[in-house]
């Protein structure tokens, strides 16, 4: 069971480039959502979604777009990389939102923009 | 919304002592409180909740405490040892439910255990 599977797991950009961090989930879960982390700053929410076909945006959804076209995969897109986006980012899953459905996270993606 | 505010940012003890790390939050409509354990390199874990219609629980050597009158929380990690070194993060919701739902999280302690 590998749980919530992030790639790449480093990459560098340069400011202006686009790419996709991937995420998957093996658990059959409802819920994904996509964090960052940055220091001194801890864990904010960047999208989620409920559902296949449902996305909403969280605290930090600027530059960031996301689909989710499977109940597996949620994969979170910068469109043009600005250096502001320098972080840590992390897909996390539960089974809903309900009460005794704790978050799972992957082991993260650090992108580094110039 | 809900604002979480977590102390100390680093904390560094001796092996086999006690660690406590405590948290505020501002929604006092918030019911649910997870603990999650960052090692390096690594994505964050839970290791402990709460609901708010309890004031204490345990599992093993840690431990988390919930005053709702105060709005504050703290965990408690009792004999120390070295694989307790990580990040430690809290975090609360208000959501209906607990769980996922408007979680929002403190900033987190580092936790240092000096051999």
């Amino acid at each position: 069971n590998a749980g919530v599977t992030q790639t790449p797991k480093f990459q560098v950009l340069k400011t202006g480039q686009s790419m996709t961090l991937q995420c998957a989930q093996d658990m059959n879960h409802e819920y994904m959502s996509w964090y960052r982390q940055d220091p001194g700053m801890g864990l904010r929410l960047i999208h989620y979604s409920v559902g296949a076909g449902i996305t909403d945006q969280g605290e930090v959804p600027n530059g960031y777009n996301v689909s989710r076209s499977t109940t597996e995969d949620f994969p979170l897109r910068l469109l043009s990389a600005a250096p502001s986006q320098t972080s840590v980012y992390f897909c996390a899953s539960s089974y809903s939102m309900d009460r005794d459905s704790p978050l799972h996270f992957g082991n993260g993606t650090r992108l580094t923009v110039t | 919304g809900e604002n979480v505010e977590q102390h100390p940012s680093t904390l560094s003890v001796q092996e086999g002592d006690s660690a406590v790390i405590k948290c505020t939050y501002s929604d006092s409509a918030s019911n649910y409180f997870p603990w999650y354990k960052q090692e390096l390199g690594k994505g964050p874990q839970l290791i402990i909740d709460i609901r708010s219609n309890v004031g204490e629980k345990k599992d093993q050597r840690i431990a988390v405490t919930l005053n709702k009158t105060a709005k504050h929380f703290s965990l408690h990690i009792t004999e120390t040892q070295p694989e307790d070194s990580a990040v430690y993060f809290c975090a609360a919701t208000p959501g209906s439910g607990g769980g996922a739902d408007g979680l929002t999280f403190g900033k987190g302690t580092h936790l240092i255990i000096q051999p």
